[in-house]
Order: structure tokens, then C-alpha cells, then sequence
């Protein structure tokens, strides 16, 4: 069955410190993925996507993704967080063949230390 | 720029009774899905619709109904709220399904079922 992994549930990090919020997928084929964010009491947002091409991906706020086919991976990075970036953060999939269904992952929150 | 629009924002429901959650959206549309937040399980896809009058079932339908008579409108029905149902609900539409853009969220629908 298709799953997307994040095995970090709670992550601080003081300000002005890099990040990397992990995600896994599994598939068979490449699928498009996709990172969100929600910030407390709020929808998400889209973050970054990548579907194809150049697999280090930039996104709004600063954010970037790399996917790594050999590790079936797609992590988040920022190179200097904000107290702004307190959040929690999801990375999503959809399979090609079923692009109706995007599957999220647990989500990652978090915290800035000041 | 009313966006997704989710109504009502907070609902306590009796064990048994039912209930419709809002959703509109009037960014033309096509795609519409609903999903249901718990904590520690990410966002999970109850029902979706790919136009006016064409539904599908996702990963958690059971317990909900949804129909999709208008591009703009996505309501979800609870008919006999449970317990398990307890959880913030988010409407989320794209342009033409999730495989070539973003999804849009509503500010999500708290719901606790006693």
C-alpha cells in the first residue's frame, strides 16, 4: 500500500539554526510530492511540489526539497528558521496513476527555540 | 477572496444525530475532497469529487455521505455521529485534481461528538 513516512513528530530548533523535516515514500513509481504547512488553527498551505526535472525544488518562505529516488526520500529544508516557522509541516503524495488521491503523512510540528 | 469557505467553524453533536458540513469554494473548481485531521495522523481522505456529480470514496468514507450537485458547493453528511468522528474536518479544492497544482484548504470545521 502507498504511505509517506515522517518520522519526526516534534522537532525545536533554535532561531537562525538550518532545518531538515524528513519524509519517505513508497512506491513503485515516481510519484508527485509535495509539502504543506499549518499554522495553528489554520488550513494548509502549499509549501513546494515537485512532479518531474530538477529534484532540488524551491518554494515560498524560503523553503526547500530535494527528492532522492534511491532513498525514496523528499526533506524539507531551510537554511535559517524564523519564529515565524513554528508550524506544523506535511508532506503529501499522489500517486501518477491515481491522481485523485493525494496521501498525507502525519506531519512534523515544529518548535523555535529563541 | 473568499477561497474554500467551511461552515459551521465549531459544532458539538449527541451520539446519533446527524449533521451536514459546509463547503464552497468560488474559484471555479473542479476537483473538491474532504479530509479529517487527528492528532498523530496527518490528514486522511474521506470522499472526493472530480466534477458535479461524480464522487469517490477515499481512505476513511465510512459514516459520511457527500454529493457534489454544483461545481462551487461539497457538503459532507454525517448521518449518526459517532464518538470516532471527533476530529477537525478540511474541505480542500484544486483546479483539475491534484496532480498539476495545488489544493486550497478551508480554515477546517471543529467537531466533537459526546
Amino acid at each position: 500500500a502507498q504511505s509517506v513516512t515522517q518520522p519526526d513528530i516534534h522537532i525545536t530548533v533554535s532561531e537562525g539554526a538550518s532545518l531538515e523535516l524528513r519524509c519517505n515514500y513508497s512506491y513503485g513509481a515516481t510519484p508527485y510530492l509535495f509539502w504543506y504547512v499549518q499554522s495553528p488553527g489554520q488550513g494548509l498551505q502549499l509549501l513546494l511540489k515537485y512532479f518531474s526535472g530538477d529534484t532540488l525544488v524551491q518554494g515560498i518562505k524560503g523553503f526547500e526539497a530535494e527528492f532522492k529516488r534511491s532513498q525514496s526520500s523528499f526533506n524539507l529544508r531551510k537554511p535559517s528558521v524564523h519564529w515565524s516557522d513554528a508550524a506544523e509541516y506535511f508532506c503529501a503524495v499522489v500517486r501518477y496513476s491515481s491522481a485523485s488521491k493525494i496521501i498525507f503523512g502525519s506531519g512534523t510540528r515544529l518548535s523555535i527555540r529563541p | 477572496n473568499a477561497g474554500v469557505t467551511q461552515t459551521p467553524k465549531f459544532q458539538v453533536l449527541k451520539t446519533g444525530q446527524s449533521m451536514t458540513l459546509q463547503c464552497a469554494q468560488d474559484m471555479n473548481h473542479e476537483y473538491m475532497s474532504w479530509y479529517r485531521q487527528d492528532p498523530g495522523m496527518g490528514l486522511r481522505l474521506i470522499h472526493y469529487s472530480v466534477g458535479a456529480g461524480i464522487t469517490d470514496q477515499g481512505e476513511v468514507p465510512n459514516g459520511y455521505n457527500v454529493s457534489r450537485s454544483t461545481t462551487e458547493d461539497f457538503p459532507l453528511r454525517l448521518l449518526s455521529a459517532a464518538p470516532s468522528q471527533t476530529s477537525v474536518y478540511f474541505c480542500a479544492s484544486s483546479l483539475a485534481g491534484t496532480n498539476t497544482g495545488e489544493l486550497f484548504f478551508g480554515e477546517g470545521s471543529r467537531l466533537t461528538v459526546l
